[in-house]
């Protein structure tokens, strides 16, 4: 299994609503990541888990908020976005420790914010 | 000034085509891959290089860590072969990846 599951596939959320975005992998990788991607962007770094334990936040606004709850299964909490965090939602992992080993990543969460 | 460079940022090509797209980085790196972004957002990671050349089916990368500069190639190429493609570096922080803007490649039937 060399996948990386993100779900749900697509979100639409009012800014008063709070949801969750999934992603799972079964490769025992133990770096996890979240990216943001707006249309037409690179991707850009919002968290990364190493070891299960929250290693970098890149002074994302507090209304993202990650969790890992185990080493397979990181979630990302939304709660009172704006319409500019809509975006594609990105979810990574590698192997080992952050920065080496090749990148694995899902298929996205296109979040959209009413 | 982008520490990452990708050229073109845009290429049409026909189907059969050798195509070649550029990278160039500004910084010490420890790695340098490819990555290929679909319409429908997910991205897969087509190579990842230190040194010399990585050859995958109709694709091959090369770095030159000289030069600081990396090819794309992709042969006889086919309308599936469409995509975003991506050139990223990691520097050995735990921030992973530094991006280049990409290249939207278009192949026509």
């Amino acid at each position: 299994d060399t996948e990386v599951t993100q779900t749900p596939k697509h979100l639409v959320m009012g800014m008063t609503n709070k949801k969750s975005l999934k992603c799972e992998q079964h490769m025992g990788h133990r770096a996890m990541y979240w990216y943001k991607q707006k249309a037409k962007k690179p991707p850009e770094l919002m968290f990364v888990y190493s070891y299960e334990k929250l290693s970098i936040n890149e002074s994302v606004p507090s209304r993202f908020s990650p969790e890992c709850p185990n080493s397979s299964l990181l979630n990302l909490h939304l709660h009172a976005l704006q319409p500019e965090d809509s975006a594609l939602y990105l979810c990574a992992s590698s192997q080992w420790a952050p920065g080496t080993g090749e990148l694995f990543f899902g298929e996205g969460s296109r979040l959209t914010v009413l | 000034k982008n520490e990452v460079e990708q050229s073109p940022q845009n290429l049409t090509a026909q189907e059969g085509e050798f195509i070649t797209i550029n990278c160039s980085y500004s910084v010490g790196i420890s790695a340098l891959h490819w990555l290929q972004q679909h319409p429908g957002g997910g991205i897969v990671s087509l190579f990842m290089l230190s040194s010399g050349k990585k050859k995958h089916g109709r694709l091959i990368a090369t770095i030159n860590i000289q030069e600081k500069h990396s090819s794309l190639h992709i042969t006889a190429s086919h309308p599936r072969d469409s995509a975003v493609y991506i050139c990223a570096v990691s520097a050995g922080s735990a921030r992973q990846l530094t991006f280049g803007s990409g290249t939207q490649l278009t192949v026509l039937p």
